[in-house]
């Protein structure tokens, strides 16, 4: 069956990066987008972006432009997701989510991490 | 952006009782339009996708209808674990936008 785990709850200080790792497992790692979403405390859904673990490409969000950068690697089927120059507005609980059908919609969660940024 | 506009924003309901939760984009995505349930401290849930197909797994009593720009979830008839937040994506293009949410709770 399909599963996707995430790395465990951070603690960072404003201006640093985080590294949210997501491991893939019960299908082939190549044929499906990884995407990462994310959740303020209390809020909706945010959709930071996408990667394409076949090639590595990538689609992000135009607010994450130059702060996020989503890599993979297919040894481990991992996929990973940096994100740069912290702020609080940045404390949420990111999820990555494989894609259903290469379609954008997202048919497998990850269990979230939680990213605290605080001084 | 395509804006995705939920209502209502919350609702009560009781057991065995029918639900429908709308939502509407700001502009056409024809059938791009995927449903999700989220219960407190977990991630979301895909219910439906492409407007009106079910997700494996998911019981038959949530259905969805709609496209262009209107789009319907409905409960037939709502379960004691169907007490959640509901959202609306829409898949038309980039980015992938969500509504807001609409909180289902008990009457």
């Amino acid at each position: 069956q399909v599963q996707v785990v995430q790395s465990g709850a951070e603690v960072k200080k404003p201006g640093a990066s985080v590294k949210v790792s997501c491991k893939a497992s019960g299908y082939t790692f190549t044929t499906y987008y990884i995407h990462w979403v994310r959740q303020a405390p209390g809020q909706g859904l945010e959709w930071m972006g996408k990667v394409n673990p076949s090639g590595g490409s990538t689609s992000y969000a135009q607010k994450f432009q130059g702060r996020v950068t989503m890599t993979r690697d297919t040894s481990t089927s991992t996929v990973y997701m940096e994100l740069t120059s912290l702020r609080s507005e940045d404390t949420a609980v990111y999820y990555c989510a494989r894609d259903l059908r290469n379609s954008d919609c997202l048919g497998y969660w990850g269990q979230g991490t939680l990213v605290t940024v605080s001084s | 952006d395509i804006q995705m506009t939920q209502s209502p924003s919350s609702l009560s309901a009781s057991v065995g009782g029918r639900v429908t939760i709308t939502c509407r984009a700001s502009q056409s995505i024809t059938n791009y339009l995927n449903w999700y349930q989220q219960k407190p401290g977990n991630a979301p849930k895909l219910l439906i996708y492409a407007a009106s197909s079910l997700q494996s797994g998911v019981p038959s009593r949530f259905s969805g209808s709609g496209s262009g720009t209107d789009f319907t979830l409905t409960i037939s008839s709502l379960q004691p674990e169907d007490f959640a937040t509901y959202y609306c994506q829409q898949t038309y293009s980039i980015p992938p936008t969500f509504g807001q949410g609409t909180k289902v709770e008990v009457k």
